[in-house]
């Protein structure tokens, strides 16, 4: 059983530069969300998407963000012109389908962690 | 406004003793409250889940959570904490397309 992969695990960049980060959610899950994790914090939501269309995005997406998932399969977040701000560990979850009573369990990838010096 | 509390930053058991970690929470509507594990390294793991009927639940682990509607609670539980069970636990709540977590209670396991 494969479960939510992101890549990378690590970035290290410097202010100004672009970073993306990719997110593979379970094969057969059609919903797939990011979240933020900041030291010290529980997980924040950012943005959500089923199948590709992308269907809410939190105020702390900023203009500077952006996610896709354009097959519906994998999914990406780019992060343009990084702030020291932007420091945190990235988190992809996916969802299956719902069937019948919507359950809300998400299954977590391990995290993307961008420093920015 | 919708937010959960953990109210305990930092805990410290000794292995084979009993854990009760706590959490409360404000929500309008009926909430799915749910209880993740974080280990170093390793991403968010379900404990377990509460949506209706039998306000004790049982999770992985050997972990259980009570609801408690008029304490705005979900209180997380176990009997005989082990020294695997040191982490990083957060309640949530919300429903499926967006979860409000608590700011966490990192668990530290003495010998």
């Amino acid at each position: 059983d494969t479960g939510v992969s992101q890549n990378p695990r690590h970035k290290i960049t410097k202010r100004g530069q672009n970073v993306t980060f990719r997110c593979d959610p379970i094969s057969e899950h059609n919903r797939l969300y990011w979240y933020r994790q900041t030291l010290g914090q529980g997980p924040e939501f950012l943005t959500y998407f089923q199948n590709e269309a992308q269907l809410e995005k939190s105020r702390l997406l900023s203009d500077r963000f952006s996610a896709e998932r354009p097959k519906g399969s994998f999914s990406t977040l780019e992060i343009q012109r990084t702030e020291q701000g932007d420091s945190a560990m990235y988190l992809c979850a996916s969802s299956p389908p719902r069937v019948g009573a919507d359950t809300g369990e998400l299954f977590f990838g391990e995290g993307s962690r961008l420093t920015v010096l | 406004a919708q937010s959960v509390t953990q109210p305990d930053i930092h805990i410290t058991v000794s292995e084979g003793a009993s854990l009760e970690l706590r959490c409360n929470y404000s929500y309008g509507a009926t909430p799915y409250l749910f209880w993740y594990v974080q280990s170093p390294g390793q991403g968010l793991q379900l404990l377990l889940k509460y949506f209706s009927g039998d306000t004790l639940v049982q999770g992985i682990k050997g972990f259980e959570a009570e609801f408690k509607r008029s304490q705005s609670s979900f209180n997380l539980r176990k009997p005989s904490v082990h020294w695997s069970d040191a982490a990083e636990y957060f309640c949530a709540v919300g429903r499926a397309d967006k979860l409000i977590f608590g700011t966490g209670t990192r668990l530290q396991v003495f010998p």
